[in-house]
């Protein structure tokens, strides 16, 4: 089975800019959560997916956002980038039999100059 | 707000003896804990598990302990070997609602 599979793996963006990033899951997997990684900070939770629906958010604000199709497949987007933003998002995917055990992706490492 | 946390963001061991990494939570109704380790430029894998109804789950080198009246769980890795220098990451969840500690840099010296 193909792992979790994020694109791009790195992008450079300025402030006021807007980003989407892309995650497919692992074929089978129906819920795909993303998170955000910065030093200091571990994984930060931003919101999971389950059959396009958006079954939990995480404490970020608007700017963030995300959505699934109906393949599974994962889209995220923050809008008017900030520096802040600037960190490792990663989005992992778990089954229905098993939802605790998430897998991860390689994660998108985002700079906003 | 923390609910999971790691208060040893570092860890240095000497191969050969034991890693004891700590993580301590705030939400009593957490109901499974996990630990992922993360190699760098990779996602974080799964590494080992427990549930709430045990105190103790054991794989191999690695072994989970949770004492959950102290809201307390440690993964104990023995004999610590220098592949094990990785970035360690507990996790804690209630139902679909999944938070990560903020990491502990675990290196094992040869």
């Amino acid at each position: 089975k193909a792992g979790v599979t994020q694109t791009p793996r790195y992008l450079i963006k300025t402030r006021g800019q807007q980003v989407t990033l892309s995650c497919s899951p692992i074929s089978g997997h129906r819920s795909v959560s993303w998170y955000q990684q910065t030093p200091g900070q571990g994984l930060q939770f931003l919101f999971e997916y389950f059959s396009e629906t958006q079954r939990n958010k995480g404490n970020f604000p608007g700017r963030f956002s995300g959505r699934q199709f109906s393949n599974s497949r994962s889209e995220m987007n923050v809008s008017t980038l900030e520096l802040g933003d600037s960190a490792l998002y990663l989005c992992a995917s778990s089954s229905f039999t098993s939802p605790n055990e998430q897998f991860f992706g390689p994660g998108t490492r985002l700079t906003v100059l | 707000d923390q609910q999971v946390k790691q208060n040893s963001p570092s860890l240095s061991v000497q191969e050969g003896r034991i890693s004891i990494l700590n993580c301590d939570y705030t939400n009593s109704m957490f109901d499974y804990f996990l630990w992922y380790k993360k190699y760098p430029a990779e996602g974080p894998t799964f590494l080992i598990s427990i549930s709430s109804i045990k105190d103790k789950n054991e794989d191999g080198r690695f072994t989970v302990f949770l004492n959950k009246s102290a809201k307390h769980l440690s993964l104990h890795i023995v004999p610590s070997q220098p592949g094990d220098s990785a970035v360690y990451f507990c996790a804690a969840s209630e139902g679909n609602d999944m938070r990560f500690g903020a990491g502990t840099r675990l290196t094992v010296k040869p």
